[in-house]
């Protein structure tokens, strides 16, 4: 009964290739986001999406393309990989824009 | 929100005493201020928060308060346990759905 699962758990890569992450929330929430933890530990906000609509683009680079098929779900494309890309991408749910955040597990992807 | 500064980034206690960390942000139109904590390789997750009409929440040993005017609030957590040492993360949120988290604080509770 995972409220806000992801795959894969662990990434591993290489510099130049294409990946994909996927998220799904069974809280029946209308907005996700897919935010960036790096090696320091700061937690940016990439994309947010509410009922299937992009609403926020942090100036991401374009090589980062998000979907969401269903208000369930909302993947992360990622194109042309770069070392920098590494780091721990979490996806969140809410219900709203501006409620309680739950977040996924986290995908650890690394960029050999 | 625009921007979030939260300190300290670091902060040891002994166990039992207070803790304090303050954000501070900029956005007029943030109205929903969440605080999460972070366990190493884990989720972050909801510990507290508080809306922009509201000046205090308090819940068991942890409360936030919050300062409109002066654009800042803090979380307080009192009677410190060795299993509150996590990273905690303040954030702010807006009705149009932009999340800005602060930076970060790594407490650590010593026993």
């Amino acid at each position: 009964d995972t409220a806000v699962s992801q795959t894969p758990k662990y990434l591993v890569t290489q510099m130049g290739n294409d990946k994909s992450i996927k998220c799904e929330q069974n809280l029946g929430h209308d907005t996700m986001y897919w935010y960036k933890q790096d090696s320091k530990k700061f937690l940016k906000i990439m994309f947010s999406y509410n009922n299937k609509e992009l609403i926020i683009n942090e100036t991401v680079p374009n090589r980062f393309s998000p979907k969401s098929p269903d208000k369930a779900h909302l993947n992360l494309h990622i194109n042309s990989l770069e070392l920098g890309d590494s780091a721990v991408y979490f996806c969140a749910s809410s219900q709203g824009k501006a409620n309680e955040q739950f977040f996924g597990p986290g995908t650890r992807l690394t960029v050999l | 929100g625009e921007n979030v500064e939260q300190h300290p980034s670091t902060l040891s206690v002994q166990e039992g005493d207070s803790a304090v960390i303050k954000c501070t942000y900029s956005d007029s139109a943030s109205n929903y201020f969440p605080w999460y904590k972070q366990e190493l390789g884990k989720r972050p997750q909801l510990i507290i928060d508080i809306r922009s009409n509201v000046g205090e929440k308090k819940d068991q040993r942890i409360a936030v308060t919050l300062n409109k005017t002066a654009k800042h609030f803090s979380l307080h957590i009192t009677e410190t346990q060795p299993e509150d040492s996590a990273v905690y993360f303040c954030a702010d949120n807006t009705n149009a759905g932009k999340s800005t988290f602060g930076d970060g604080t790594t407490l650590t509770v010593k026993p």
